[in-house]
Parts: structure tokens; C-alpha cells; sequence
């Protein structure tokens, strides 16, 4: 059974910094990877997509990479704003049946003024 | 990129009434639509899958009586939580998936906020 978890759970900066998020899965058999943001009572917004054979994508100030064969893949976040903070959620989509998506436990981030 | 839409945002019912909440794809047809249950501060649980013209495919624990899924067009599943009760109170998100040139993607609705009382 497909496991993911994200490090770290919280993570609070000052506005400025570059970040790194991380997420782990267990099996490396996976369509592909997304990295979603989700504001306090809202939805999902897709951020961005990883094909299982790429190795990173790029969207303006963020970059996420993916290592399949290791089970990582991080979302780097330059030049943070407080309009960032946000809970950041990997998923990974399953590769049979209804193509699943698996989701992180998450990370909390707040960046301060 | 695509659009779900989800409503409504927020319902409030007694004990004991049943709930319908919509997932309308605006732009694009989604035959399959996936409906996720989400507590506070914790990710998201897949509850089932929502095929269109087919009965939904409830994941393990998840009383298919209690969360009735109909999927009857290509761009509108339905969740009915039947029955309510308090520890039936949490966010509901639904998606769908869509499919372009060979590649899978996920686009979600804006959630329902579901209480219970």
C-alpha cells in the first residue's frame, strides 16, 4: 500500500527565504506526482506536475523535482512571501485502475513579514 | 486550467437529515470523479470513486449506505451524506480527472464544510 509523508509537518520563515519541502513515497510504481496548495477552509490548487519520467518542473518561483527510483521528490520555493504561506500537499497518482492520487501528510508554512 | 465546482461551500443541518452536496466539472467532461473526507489540520482520505453510469467504488471503512455517490452525466457526481450525525461533520473535497494528450491530472473543487448539530 502506497504510503507518503511529507517533512517537515510545520515550517514558519521570515519572508525573503528560500525553501525546501519534502515528500517521500514508499512504492516507486507511480504515474505521476503533484504538488497542491490548500488555504485554510478552501480547496486544492494545482501547483505542479510531475510526469514519472520527468525529472523536475518549473512555475515561476517554484520548482519541484522528483527522484522516483529513491521514492523523493521536494518543491523549492524561492524569494518567499507571505501571500506563500499556506498547507502544501504531494500526492502521488497511482499507475492501474483509477489512477488513485495518494496524498501527504503535508506541511504547514507560514512566512512572517 | 480546468474547472470544478463544488456546492455548497458550507450547509449546516440537523441531526439526523440527509445532505447533497454537487461537483460539477464547468469545462471539460470527467467520467470519473474521485470524493475525498478531510479532518482538521490532516490530509486528505479517499473516500470513493465516482464513475459515470457505474456504481461508485468505496475505499475500505467507508459505509457506501451512509455516503451515496451518483455519477449520472459526464459532469456531475453527487454525494449524499444520509442521515447525519455529528461525527459526520468534517470537509468534503471533490475531483476530477482529466486526461490530455496521455497525461493524468487531478483538478479539485473548493471543498464543503459540513457541521452537523
Amino acid at each position: 500500500k502506497q504510503e507518503v509523508t511529507q517533512i517537515p509537518a510545520a515550517l514558519s520563515v521570515p519572508e525573503g527565504e528560500n525553501l525546501v519541502l519534502n515528500c517521500s513515497f514508499t512504492d516507486s510504481a507511480i504515474y505521476n506526482l503533484q504538488w497542491f496548495r490548500q488555504d485554510p477552509g478552501k480547496g486544492l490548487t494545482s501547483l505542479l506536475l510531475i510526469q514519472s519520467s520527468q525529472r523536475e518542473q518549473t512555475s515561476g518561483r517554484l520548482n519541484a523535482s522528483l527522484d522516483k527510483s529513491s521514492g523523493r521528490s521536494t518543491l523549492y520555493i524561492a524569494a518567499s512571501q507571505p501571500g506563500d504561506s499556506a498547507t502544501y500537499l504531494c500526492a502521488v497518482r497511482e499507475n492501474t485502475g483509477f489512477q488513485k492520487l495518494v496524498f501527504g501528510t503535508g506541511t504547514r508554512l507560514l512566512v512572517s513579514p | 486550467g480546468a474547472v470544478v465546482s463544488q456546492h455548497p461551500s458550507r450547509v449546516i443541518c440537523k441531526s439526523g437529515t440527509s445532505v447533497k452536496i454537487e461537483c460539477r466539472s464547468l469545462d471539460f467532461q470527467a467520467t470519473t470523479m474521485f470524493w475525498y473526507r478531510q479532518f482538521p489540520k490532516q490530509s486528505l482520505m479517499l473516500m470513493a470513486t465516482s464513475n459515470e453510469g457505474s456504481k461508485a467504488t468505496y475505499e475500505q471503512g467507508v459505509e457506501k449506505d451512509k455516503f451515496l455517490i451518483n455519477h449520472a452525466s459526464l459532469t456531475l457526481s453527487t454525494l449524499t451524506v444520509t442521515s447525519a450525525h455529528p461525527e459526520d461533520s468534517s470537509f468534503y473535497i471533490c475531483s476530477a480527472r482529466i486526461i490530455i494528450t496521455g497525461n493524468t491530472e487531478a483538478f479539485f473543487g473548493q471543498g464543503t464544510r459540513l457541521t452537523v448539530v
